[in-house]
This record gives structure tokens, C-alpha cells and sequence, in this order.
């Protein structure tokens, strides 16, 4: 595709289960972001990995929240045992590198219950 | 670390009027980027503008300029001729060019256009 695209886009979890969303990256993109939008604390960064697809360099370092990027274009941020407090819209961003404009997927409104 | 600061949640403007979008950074670095991107209700952030540290000319594109003060680390947006289509959240984001190159976001600011 020609753009960032997040799937679901609105996800119920139950309070202690474990999440998955996924993001597909632009081809050729080298940094990919994941990011917690909350109204109160704007937009945090959870994660983000750059060229080595195998490394992920954590922005805020939880041991509840980690991403893989099983292939370069392609990443999944994991919520383990989520939290009423893990509530927002998750967004994942991609960069093709230096100065150039991040391009954002629609998000993943997380509600957890 | 990086911050970005926002100061204002919230802004609105008269149809066709102007209005400034204020955004401070602290960093030690002196080289980075600075960005304004625009988020409307369908949630997908848009770049409005960028600009790169090292320039001296603020940037500029079509309604929207930016002040960009280096020394006082500062970089308001400016928009002319508001349109309602202008109504969303702003948020300016800064990013390193060496190092772990993290894009950090300010607050936001939710502009409002007045018909």
C-alpha cells in the first residue's frame, strides 16, 4: 500500500489479557515508532527500532510493552496483561530516515475493560 | 532528554483570520529537526511543515509559516486565512539527527475554526 496502515482499529480487551496490534510500515522505511496518544498526556513513545529489524530500542522502557518486526515493513506492538490505564489510541509511524516526515497509520483505539 | 512544550491546549480563531501556535524544545543537541504535523477527527497525523535546525530561514508552505527562534528554542506556527478545514489538534514534534533520532511530541493544541 501506499500509506501506514493499523489494524484493528478499535480493539475490547479484557483488564489482564494480552494484545497484539499490528502495524505495516511504507517499504524502504527504516525507523518505525510506536506511540500511546492519551488526552492528558499527549503522545508518549513507547517503542521504536531502527535498520537492525532485529533490535528494539525502547523510548519508555516497560516490561509490559514490546514490539517485534518479524519483517522490515511490518511490527507488532505486544501488551501483556493489560491495564485500565493502557486505554488510548496506539499509533505506529515510520520514517524513511534523517529529516524526512514520519508517516502515521490511523491508530488502534485500545479500550480495556 | 528532549521535551517539546506546548502551552496552549486549546485555541480558536475567526473564519479567515490569523493565528499563532506557540511550541518550545529543550535539547542540547545542534542539529535536529523540528516538525508541526496536523491531526483532524479521523486520527492520522499530517506534516504541515518542517524545518531544519542549521537554517536560518523559517520555513514556509502556502497559509502556514513558522517563527523559529533557535536561541530561545522556540517554533510557533502561524496560520493564515483560516479555513474551517484548519480545525484539528497540532502538534509540534522534534527530532535529533545523530544518536537514537526519537521523534518527541509536544502536547498538543486543539484549534478551533469560528465561522
Amino acid at each position: 500500500g501506499a500509506g501506514v496502515s493499523q489494524s484493528p482499529r478499535y480493539k475490547v480487551a479484557k483488564r489482564g489479557r494480552d494484545v497484539a496490534l499490528r502495524c505495516d510500515s511504507i517499504s524502504g522505511h527504516v525507523t518505525l515508532y510506536w506511540y500511546r496518544q492519551t488526552l492528558g498526556q499527549g503522545s508518549e513513545v513507547l517503542t521504536y527500532s531502527q535498520s537492525d529489524a532485529q533490535r528494539d530500542k525502547s523510548g519508555r522502557p516497560s516490561g509490559r510493552f514490546s514490539a517485534e518486526r518479524p519483517e522490515r515493513s511490518v511490527s507488532t506492538l505486544k501488551i501483556q496483561r493489560t491495564e485500565q490505564g493502557d486505554s488510548a489510541v496506539y499509533l505506529c509511524a515510520s520514517v524513511l530516515g534523517g529529516g524526512t516526515e514520519a508517516f502515521f497509520g490511523q491508530g488502534t483505539r485500545l479500550t480495556v475493560v | 532528554a528532549q521535551t517539546v512544550t506546548q502551552s496552549q491546549p486549546e485555541m480558536s480563531v475567526q473564519e479567515a483570520e490569523t493565528v499563532t501556535l506557540s511550541c518550545t524544545y529543550d535539547t542540547s543537541e545542534s542539529d535536529y529537526y523540528l516538525f508541526w504535523y496536523k491531526q483532524p477527527p479521523s486520527r492520522q497525523m499530517i506534516l504541515v511543515i518542517r524545518q531544519e535546525a542549521y537554517k536560518q530561514q523559517n520555513a514556509t508552505e502556502n497559509r502556514f509559516s513558522v517563527n523559529f527562534q533557535k536561541a530561545a528554542k522556540s517554533f510557533s506556527l502561524k496560520i493564515s486565512d483560516s479555513q474551517l478545514g484548519d480545525a484539528a489538534m497540532y502538534f509540534c514534534a522534534y527530532r535529533c539527527i545523530q544518536g537514537a533520532q526519537k521523534l518527541v511530541f509536544g502536547q498538543g493544541t486543539r484549534l478551533t475554526i469560528n465561522p
